[in-house]
């Protein structure tokens, strides 16, 4: 079945950085787009960034733009994001969830994996 | 890019019908027939009900239907029972070529 399992969360300081990971199973990678997704504590899902099927288009958030990079890698069925200049407004859920298209949709996601930014 | 508005709480008792707004711009919800609806249970992931507008998922049941309406989209959820209380998010492609969500519709089945 599909499956998608992120890693790398945990407990980072301002300004630190992180590296999450995501790894697929159960359909072609290579196939799809692929998009990160967060939310903080209490709160609503906000889209973070999504990449195409071969990596050449990637869009970003605004809230993250120049801090936070994705990327992935077909041959490992990874996708991955990179995370500089942390911010406390950072922490929340991360998920990678599969995308229809530029993110028309998502389906399914991942059981995420919490990031907290804090000194 | 502004969320898009959603209603913060619904309810109902088993068995009634209700509907969760969605309101966007012309530059989302109106310009793209790109909404997709999600269903979030307490520290689950957030799962696909609804997508391109009125499309429902294989698994899915057929008591959750979606449309639209210039710019706001709806998610209806008839015969409601218990399992279907949740929280709820729209969300829709933009002309920025970016993905924007609503802040989300808590449902309480009474």
């Amino acid at each position: 079945q599909v499956q998608l399992v992120e890693s790398g969360g945990g407990l980072v300081k301002p300004g630190g950085s992180l590296r999450l990971s995501c790894a697929a199973s159960g359909f072609t990678f290579s196939d799809y787009y692929m998009s990160w997704i967060r939310q903080a504590p209490g709160k609503g899902l906000e889209w973070v960034s999504y990449i195409s099927s071969s990596g050449s288009t990637i869009y970003y958030a605004d809230s993250v733009k120049g801090r936070f990079t994705i990327s992935r890698d077909n041959a490992k069925n990874s996708l991955y994001l990179q995370m500089n200049s942390l911010r406390a407004e950072d922490t929340a859920v991360y998920y990678c969830a599969r995308a229809a298209g530029r993110g028309h949709w998502f389906d399914p996601w991942g059981q995420g994996t919490l990031v907290t930014v804090s000194s | 890019q502004s969320a898009l508005t959603q209603p913060a709480s619904v309810s109902g008792s088993p068995g009634q019908s209700i509907t969760i707004s969605c309101t966007g711009t012309s530059s989302d919800v109106g310009g793209y027939n790109y909404v997709s609806w999600y269903q979030q249970h307490p520290g689950k992931a957030p799962k696909l009900m609804i997508y391109e507008v009125s499309n429902r998922p294989s698994g899915v049941p057929d008591r959750f239907s979606g449309s639209k309406s210039g710019n706001t989209a709806s998610l209806t959820i008839s015969g409601l029972q218990a399992e279907d209380e949740a929280d709820y998010y729209c969300s829709s492609y933009t002309s920025s070529s970016m993905v924007v969500f609503g802040g989300g519709t808590k449902l309480t089945v009474l």
